[in-house]
């Protein structure tokens, strides 16, 4: 298994381009889920996904946006690029099923990609 | 108020020496409690998680959770250099749509051989 991948690996945007960074898996993994991380913020949920064709938002959505339309497949989209959103994006998948609460509740693990470096100027 | 709060360091510290990592929250709605380790330039991978109040141990890792206190440490004996790396503490909150999961900071760490 590949695990989770995403590109590009590194990316230079100006201020105002659109772009997608592209994540994938296969693991069969019903939970996906797009960080970022900034020094001194740690990581932060976007935006996360619980199966093809559902999607909610995390703790700083704002810019981004996502769809699911493959088990495998979670790209988000920069739709106008601020440099507010220079940053590392990580993308993360986890089982669908909690190894405590069965097949009631996801589970707790994450497996995360290797990562996006993103610079807007 | 941040949800997690961890103790940036930088930590350093001689090869051999036990490490305690801490991380303190605010949510009691947090279930899960995880630990997860980062070097540079990859991504975190999951080093232990622990769901209930109480210590977990893992090899030379032991992860202990205080849900009075909303704290939660991570002890690393005989620490090794190959332990230098970022440690993340992350909690999981789940909802009729899924886990939400807020990490901390993370704690650099460096083991001097």
């Amino acid at each position: 298994n590949a695990g989770v991948t995403q590109t590009p690996k590194f990316q230079v945007l100006k201020t105002g381009q659109s772009m997608t960074l592209q994540c994938a898996q296969d693991m069969n993994h019903e939970y996906m889920s797009w960080y970022r991380q900034d020094p001194g913020m740690g990581l932060r949920l976007i935006h996360y996904s619980v199966g093809a064709g559902i999607t909610d938002q995390g703790e700083v959505p704002n810019g981004y946006n996502v769809s699911r339309s493959t088990t495998e497949d979670f790209p988000l989209r920069l739709l106008s690029a601020a440099p507010s959103q220079t940053s590392v994006y990580f993308c993360a998948s986890s089982p669908q099923t909690d190894p405590e609460w069965g097949a009631f509740w996801y589970s707790y693990e994450q497996y995360f990609g290797p990562g996006t470096r993103l610079t807007v100027t | 108020q941040k949800e997690v709060e961890q103790d940036p360091g930088p930590l350093s510290v001689p090869e051999g020496a036990i490490v305690s990592l801490n991380c303190t929250y605010s949510n009691s709605a947090f279930q899960y409690f995880m630990w997860y380790r980062q070097y540079s330039r990859k991504g975190p991978e999951l080093l232990m998680y622990t769901y209930s109040s109480g210590n977990k141990e893992d090899g030379r890792f032991t992860a202990q959770v205080d849900k009075s206190s909303k704290y939660i440490s991570l002890f690393i004996r005989d620490s090794q250099p190959s332990d230098s790396a970022t440690y993340l503490c992350a909690m999981r909150m789940t909802s009729n749509t899924g886990n939400q999961f807020y990490f901390g900071t993370g704690t650099s760490l460096t083991v001097i051989p």
